[in-house]
């Protein structure tokens, strides 16, 4: 399986909203409703921000949110703040044959 | 709150075997019925799914991969091991264990550990 296609930067000032795609195949996100989000700072481990394309776990901002189109995953980020900055990574089930799991490439966001 | 603790070495040789194991704490292995996986991220590079094992014992792998992975489970020391054979530079990367549900969310990830093959 390839990996999901994610932009390689995004940026956005303090307050404004940004959308990070996530476009993948009919084997994958357009399968499943199952793309999750994570957010990696600099050293740290990633960290679940949505899973199952739209759920946000406990203790995550409501700032965060996800959507699908076809085969295109979203993260949106409304209200930007300083400690959004950070590389997000989408990732999705994809086992139409065997169990699967792909990635994105990571997209870097940049709050000037 | 549920941890995952990554340790091996840290230098591998080119041509040899990469072998990681994953502690967990504050969850059994066997009785949950969640995968426990390997995830690497190569330096500068983004996230690649390694393969995971499920709670009845059952595995899988990315299928780049499968040819050179082994992942099993110590129930008796809730430990998780990851063996990666015939390793390159190109396998040179930040290995985590992580949690995930079966709808593939990684909902625990451990701090990760880096692992450099090098003569």
């Amino acid at each position: 399986q390839s990996a999901l296609t994610q932009p390689a930067s995004v940026s956005g000032s303090p307050g404004q909203s940004i959308t990070i795609s996530c476009t993948g195949t009919s084997s994958d996100v357009g399968s499943y409703n199952l793309v999750s989000w994570y957010q990696q700072h600099p050293g740290k481990a990633p960290k679940l921000m949505i899973y199952e394309g739209i759920k946000r776990p406990s203790g995550v901002s409501d700032r965060f949110s996800g959507s699908k189109s076809g085969n295109t995953a979203s993260l949106t980020i409304s209200g930007l703040q300083p400690e959004d900055e950070a590389d997000y990574y989408c990732c999705s089930y994809a086992g139409r044959r065997n169990f699967d799991v792909v990635f994105g490439g990571g997209t870097q966001l940049t709050v000037l | 709150q549920l941890q995952l603790q990554e340790s091996g070495p840290g230098l591998v040789k080119p041509s040899e075997t990469l072998s990681l194991t994953c502690t967990v704490s504050d969850d059994s292995i066997s009785s949950s019925n969640y995968y426990w996986g390997w995830i690497r991220q190569p330096p500068g590079k983004g996230l690649e799914w390694i393969g995971s094992i499920y709670s009845s014992g059952s595995t899988y792998y990315n299928p780049s991969l499968k040819s050179r992975v082994t992942i099993s489970v110590d129930t008796s020391k809730n430990q998780f091991s990851l063996k990666l054979s015939s390793v390159t530079a190109a396998d040179t990367a930040v290995y985590y264990c992580a949690r995930h549900t079966t709808t593939v969310t990684v909902d625990y990830w451990g701090q990760g550990t880096l692992v450099t093959v090098s003569s």
